[in-house]
This record gives C-alpha cells, structure tokens and sequence, in this order.
C-alpha cells in the first residue's frame, strides 16, 4: 500500500518568495496533519483537517501560512512571503478518524528559504 | 487536556545494554498511547500503540513498552540495544475528540556506544 506522499523532498528558494507544499494521504483516512520540525522547536502541529474541514489551525505561525484540502486525497500547505526563519521539516501525515489509531507520517520536506 | 512528557531529551547507552526511555501522560479519558521513532532525515515511524487490549505492548524491533495506569507512564524498553536503534523516540498520546489528532512529547534521542 501506499504511504503518505510528499513533494517535492527538497526545496531551496530564495525569502519573499511563495513556497508550496504537497501531501497525498492514505487512502481512506479521514484525518490529515501538517506538522513542522526545527532543532530549536521540535515537532509542532500547524493544522490538522476532518473530513477536508480544517479542524484547528492554532498552531499557524501567521498569516504567512496556509493550507488547503480541496479534496480527500490532496492538501497544500502553502507559505506567502517566506522568510528563512520558515526553514524546517515539514510532515503531512494522515489517519483514520478514531483515537485509537495511529498516524502514518510521510518523509517530509526539507525547507530551506536563503 | 492530554499531554506528554518525556523524561531525558538525550539518552546514552552502551550497545547492549538495556534501553529504557521514559514516558509519562496526563489525559482526561483513558488513553491511547504510541512511540515512533524517526531516523535521520526520515519521517516518524509507528513503533507499537497501547489501545487498552493488553498492558505490557510489543512492537518492531525488538521494543515493548507497558501501560501503568497507577503511575500514567508508558515507558519504552528493549533488553539489548543496538547500533541501528540510534534515532530520536517519540511518545504521543491520543487527544480529545476523535479525530485521530495525537499530542506528542518533545522526543528523545537516543546514543547507542560501541
């Protein structure tokens, strides 16, 4: 099966310009979640969707930042200017919609705004 | 509101020798429970979860980890570590609705000496 797909793995762009994010969940899962990771921060939830609906988006930095899931098997996390203190690990990972079950993470993209 | 925390951001052991990361939880239901782990430059990799079945849980690798309601902890073992077990471990626990959002600790990283 399938994992949760990522693109691109890499980007490397220059600040003021608009980066996108792409995240291709399991089939099937209802849930999906952007997270973001840095040394000095860790693993941050963003913003997590239900269903397509966004659910909670407390973790948005700022405006700067922001998402989309047109649909059950498609979302974007998108950043508008970036700034280089944006350079992160970007997760997306999907899942049931049940407590009981687990996420399943993708392998990221490695963000670096020069 | 569930949380977790986790005690030791790093931890150092000798290959072979036993591995214990430590774990503890609040929440405000019973929980589920999960460890992942991540590898260098990889995304967060499901190790085993605690979903009420049984106390004493086991996962891949060689890792186990069990449930004490009395002391909310749900720390990872494995009798004998190994140079491959070098990585940074995450416990995460279930949050509030069910929507499959999970609440993770700030992880350990995990040395393995030869």
């Amino acid at each position: 099966d399938a994992g949760v797909i990522q693109s691109p793995r890499h980007e490397v762009t220059e600040m003021g310009q608009e980066v996108t994010l792409r995240c291709k969940p399991i089939s099937g899962h209802n849930s999906l979640f952007w997270y973001r990771q840095t040394m000095m921060r860790g693993l941050e939830l963003l913003i997590y969707f239900n269903n397509n609906v966004p659910i909670d988006d407390s973790g948005m930095p700022e405006d700067r930042f922001s998402a989309k899931m047109p649909n059950a098997s498609f979302s974007t996390l998108k950043i508008q200017p970036s700034e280089p203190r944006d350079s992160a690990v970007y997760f997306c990972a999907s899942s049931p919609e049940y407590s009981n079950q687990p996420q399943h993470f993708g392998d990221g993209t490695r963000l670096s705004i020069l | 509101a569930q949380s977790v925390t986790q005690l030791g951001s790093h931890v150092s052991v000798s290959e072979g020798a036993l591995v214990l990361l430590r774990c503890n939880y609040s929440s405000s239901v019973p929980p589920y429970l999960f460890w992942y782990v991540q590898y260098p430059n990889q995304g967060l990799q499901l190790l085993l979860k605690y979903t009420s079945a049984a106390t004493l849980v086991k996962g891949i690798n060689g890792f186990e980890a069990e449930f004490k309601k009395s002391e909310t902890s749900f720390h990872l073992t494995k009798p004998s570590a190994h140079m491959s077990d070098a990585a940074e471990y995450f416990c995460a626990v279930s949050g509030s609705g069910n929507t499959g959002k999970l609440i993770f600790g700030q992880g350990t990283t995990l040395q393995v000496k030869p």
